[in-house]
């Protein structure tokens, strides 16, 4: 069964942690997308991965980080000087260097809450 | 800046009627244009995608109608269903090199449809 999983669906943190939320997909795809999500405001890119050790900022990247040690994998974590991380966040993958690069699909979404 | 517009932010049709979605851009470097769907609590999914070489697409129920002079584009739904109430996003893509796509998110539309 092909797709995007992220784990865990639901966290929880304290105020002053990092935390690191997964995206592992089996599409054998290049590119790899984070996306935060908050009510009211679409999407908005957190950082992107084209190839295997290589990423790029996005559009919010500032309290974040992230790591493409292996093609499948492309996990995110929120640093604690990311000042409202409250919020769902997306992964995202996509080909590359094909026609169809431009069609992302999107894991089911992590809900991460700051206590 | 937001480079894409949508409007409305909320839609309430009857079953059976057309569901009309609208957004505009501002960048002209960008040649991709999905929508997608989302239910609560899940990823967002690919309903339907143009690029700038045609000015309508239609895939079952569901039109893209593009204006490439006025920088808008726009969803039809036609024969609106209860099962559509969900909230659509669209979104303007361009190519951001090494073969993949960066999407810039209208805000979302949340379309209530009632029996």
């Amino acid at each position: 069964d092909g797709g995007i999983t992220q784990s865990p669906k639901y966290l929880f943190r304290k105020e002053g942690q990092n935390v690191t939320l997964s995206c592992e997909q089996n599409l054998n795809h290049d590119a790899m997308y984070w996306y935060r999500q908050d009510p009211g405001q679409g999407l908005r890119l957190i950082y992107y991965s084209q190839i295997v050790n290589d990423f790029q900022k996005g559009d919010i990247a500032e309290g974040y980080s992230v790591s493409r040690e292996k093609k499948e994998s492309f996990p995110l974590t929120v640093t604690s000087a990311q000042k409202n991380p409250t919020a769902f966040y997306l992964c995202a993958s996509s080909v590359a260097g094909t026609v169809h690069a431009d069609t992302q699909y999107f894991g089911p979404g992590t809900r991460l809450t700051v206590l | 800046q937001q480079q894409v517009k949508q409007s409305p932010q909320s839609l309430i049709v009857q079953k059976g009627g057309i569901s009309i979605i609208n957004c505009a851009y501002e960048n002209t470097a960008f040649d991709y244009f999905p929508w997608y769907q989302q239910f609560p609590g899940k990823g967002p999914a690919l309903l339907i995608a143009i690029r700038p070489d045609v000015s309508e697409k239609k895939e079952g129920r569901f039109t893209i109608s593009f204006n490439k002079s006025a920088k808008q584009f726009s969803l039809h739904i036609m024969d609106s269903q209860p099962g559509d109430s969900a909230t659509y996003f669209c979104a303007a893509g361009s190519y951001s090199g090494a073969g993949s796509y960066q999407l810039t998110f209208g805000k979302g539309t949340k379309l209530s449809v009632i029996p």
